[in-house]
């Protein structure tokens, strides 16, 4: 079981509202990445945060954005949703140790249903 | 872009069987290699392998990193039926420096099923 935390499990939004999710870093780690994997396919990045600061971006638009705090906890925030954001959201944390990266764990995710 | 394909899609076996899990990938400045084992939720980390660690085993599970065929296997010895899940293989690329982005690409997964 990893140190990484996520809330809520499960939501349910109608489409055009807003979402906040939440994710508690392990501890020591630095960086955090979200990811969304539709069903039956495997995560895509969303993007990374490092010292609150967002550092890279997949391909997603805009709507998808994001924070880190001092405590290294995040949150991924989307806007007017669509019913094609129904997906299981994951955050992953990391140690960026100046050598590299260190094993990337994963929260037991948020399940996003829009309807 | 760079890309990652696992193969096969799914595989169904019995209790006691060897599995050979497979990974190919096509980026540019390959980091590392990760294998993740998805039951419902959570994708579990198992090894992380680099050019500097191409060979990891833990129990049952082993795993080696072809830098030249630009391939990873996955081997499962003695499965049980606990070992039922997504395997999930991703890559890291990308030029590295303190700071900068650590993007994974995964490939969509290996279901595999343990029949007792």
């Amino acid at each position: 079981e990893t140190g990484v935390t996520q809330s809520p499990t499960h939501l349910i939004k109608t489409r055009g509202q807003q979402v906040t999710l939440r994710c508690s870093s392990q501890s020591g780690h630095n960086t955090v990445s979200w990811y969304q994997q539709a069903l039956g396919q495997g995560p895509q990045f969303i993007f990374q945060y490092y010292r609150e600061e967002e550092n890279g971006r997949g391909n997603f638009p805009p709507r998808f954005s994001g924070l880190q705090f001092p405590n290294y906890s995040s949150e991924l925030n989307v806007n007017a949703l669509e019913l094609d954001d129904s997906a299981l959201y994951l955050c992953a944390s990391s140690l960026d140790n100046s050598a590299g990266f260190t094993e990337a764990f994963f929260g037991q995710g948020t399940r996003l249903t829009v309807v | 872009e760079d890309k990652v394909v696992q193969s096969p899609l799914s595989l169904v076996v019995h209790e006691g069987d060897t599995v050979t899990l497979n990974c190919s990938y096509e980026v540019t400045n390959f980091r590392s290699l990760l294998w993740y084992k998805q039951e419902k939720k959570a994708p579990t980390f198992l090894f992380m392998l680099t050019s500097s660690g191409i060979e990891k085993k833990s129990g049952r599970l082993s795993s080696i990193l072809d830098k030249k065929e630009l391939s990873s296997i996955l081997n499962i010895t003695a499965t049980q039926t606990g070992d039922s899940a997504i395997y999930l293989c991703a890559v890291e690329a990308g030029l590295w420096s303190s700071g900068s982005a650590r993007q994974l690409t995964f490939g969509s997964g290996t279901q595999l099923t343990v029949l007792p």
